[in-house]
């Protein structure tokens, strides 16, 4: 079983829609992290949290929100998707007293807006 | 001027050839470097990291860092098919050691 999960893997929505991809870790980890990838834009930081009572905004976070509910969850919604949302989104966790910067992904959420 | 610049490529070698990523970053304060291989639908996974200038080496990957120059290169030796997938480069820094900039990334095609 992976460590980093997400759920939907794949999700086609309608705009004006809410939707919420969540991801779950059993590394251990306190930190949790949201990137979206889009062709030749690479990984933009949207939300990251140190642990759950600490929410951080990315570079990116305008339209989405996040909520931490354990040391193991954390869930990104889209309030109101619009297509420019369309995007391959990823989990990712990385422990602070491991090596500096290394993050362990989830397999990604694909999430089509129309 | 994007914090972390790469050539998107393709960069197309033959199998058994080196294949030379690079890298170039803006922030001088910049401290710790990485490289991520991420094949086409999958989720991106560390190969290399490297936190001092020169180079450092393992098996056939080679991370080389210039912070004179702020560049940061990976050397694949040996290339093989199986090496095909994009490398993103990444940065951190002091003042934001939990955040990476990542770079739009370079795709790699080796051929048989």
């Amino acid at each position: 079983d992976a460590d980093v999960t997400q759920t939907p893997r794949n999700r086609i929505t309608k705009t004006g829609k809410r939707i919420m991809l969540e991801c779950s870790q059993t590394k251990g980890h306190d930190r949790m992290y949201w990137y979206r990838q889009d062709p030749g834009l690479g990984l933009r930081l949207i939300y990251y949290s140190f642990d759950v009572k600490d929410i951080n905004k990315g570079e990116i976070s305008d339209g989405y929100s996040v909520s931490r509910q354990a040391q193991a969850k954390f869930s990104l919604s889209l309030e109101s998707a619009i297509p420019n949302q369309t995007a391959l989104y990823f989990c990712a966790t990385s422990d602070p007293a491991g090596q500096n910067g290394e993050l362990f992904f989830g397999e990604g959420s694909r999430l089509t807006v129309l | 001027q994007k914090e972390v610049e790469q050539n998107s490529g393709p960069l197309s070698v033959p199998e058994g050839a080196i294949a030379s990523l690079n890298c170039t970053y803006s922030d001088r304060v910049s401290q710790s470097f990485f490289w991520y291989r991420q094949y086409s639908g999958k989720s991106p996974e560390l190969i290399m990291s490297i936190y001092s200038n020169g180079d450092k080496e393992d098996g056939r990957f080679t991370a080389q860092l210039n912070k004179a120059s702020q560049y940061v290169s990976l050397l694949i030796r040996d290339s093989q098919p199986s090496d095909s997938a994009t490398y993103l480069c990444a940065v951190n820094n002091l003042d934001s050691s939990y955040k990476l900039i990542f770079g739009s990334g370079t795709r790699l095609l080796v051929r048989p």
